[in-house]
């Protein structure tokens, strides 16, 4: 089944950018789905299709998708932002067609 | 509101079943898959498997197929995630979530966008 790589944690200090990469072969053909998950509580979506966002997320949220990387990008970075942040795709042509990327740590200093 | 909620926690013996639900509200629940993921301490999100609520087809992950059922019941909007033969390494947060759906002839997909709460399995001896 296809594979999504994404580095284990990322620092940043309030304020700044982070940005948070997920690989895959020839990604840019797919589209990539971003899901913020906080300590004891259920994922949410914070970007679908490559780059749009759902009604409430902060327009600090923002995504990206080109060749064999996607990234989301968070703005303007806050305490409340710092969570695991988890790509995905759908594969219609696989039989394994929901793949998750294997999460991302994302701290703010 | 459009929401999914999840049976409760459950402890199980090695070797046993467990059968977690699902209820939807807020939304026709035929019109939208439902997928399970499980999630380890610690550990990343593992996609087991979707449904489609409507014809009741479904795929599950090759790592689980032989193992996972995934069933509904359309009158009480619930769907339902079988998990048998159960071991040590199943225990986890096992979650329900929605995504993509028909419109006429035309599938669309815009990611997991509704997540129930999330159901504990325990597999202890």
């Amino acid at each position: 089944s296809y594979v999504l790589t994404q580095p284990p944690s990322v620092s940043v200090a309030p304020g700044k950018t982070a940005r948070i990469t997920c690989g895959g072969n020839n990604i840019g053909s797919k589209s990539v789905h971003w899901y913020q998950q906080k300590p004891g509580q259920a994922p949410v979506l914070v970007i679908y299709y490559d780059s749009d966002r759902p009604s409430g997320i902060p327009e600090r949220f923002s995504g990206s998708n080109s060749g064999n990387t996607a990234t989301l990008t968070i703005s303007r970075v806050e305490a409340g932002d710092e969570a695991d942040y988890y790509c995905q795709v759908w594969d219609s042509s696989s039989d394994h067609p929901r793949v998750f990327g294997g999460g991302t740590k994302l701290t703010v200093l | 509101q459009v929401q999914l909620v999840q049976s409760g926690a459950e402890v199980k013996k090695p070797g046993a079943s467990v059968k977690v639900s699902c209820k939807a509200s807020g939304y026709t629940f035929t019109s939208y898959d439902i997928n399970w993921v499980r999630q380890a301490t610690g550990q990343g999100l593992e996609w087991m498997g979707w449904m489609n609520p409507n014809s009741g087809n479904t795929g599950y992950a090759q790592k689980f197929q032989g193992r996972v059922t995934m069933t509904r019941n359309t009158s009480i909007s619930t769907a339902y995630m079988e998990l048998s033969s159960l071991r040590s390494e199943d225990t986890a947060v096992y979650y329900c979530a929605r995504d993509g759906f028909w419109s006429g002839p035309n599938y669309y997909y815009y990611g997991m966008d509704v997540w129930g709460q999330g159901t504990t399995v325990t597999v202890s001896s």
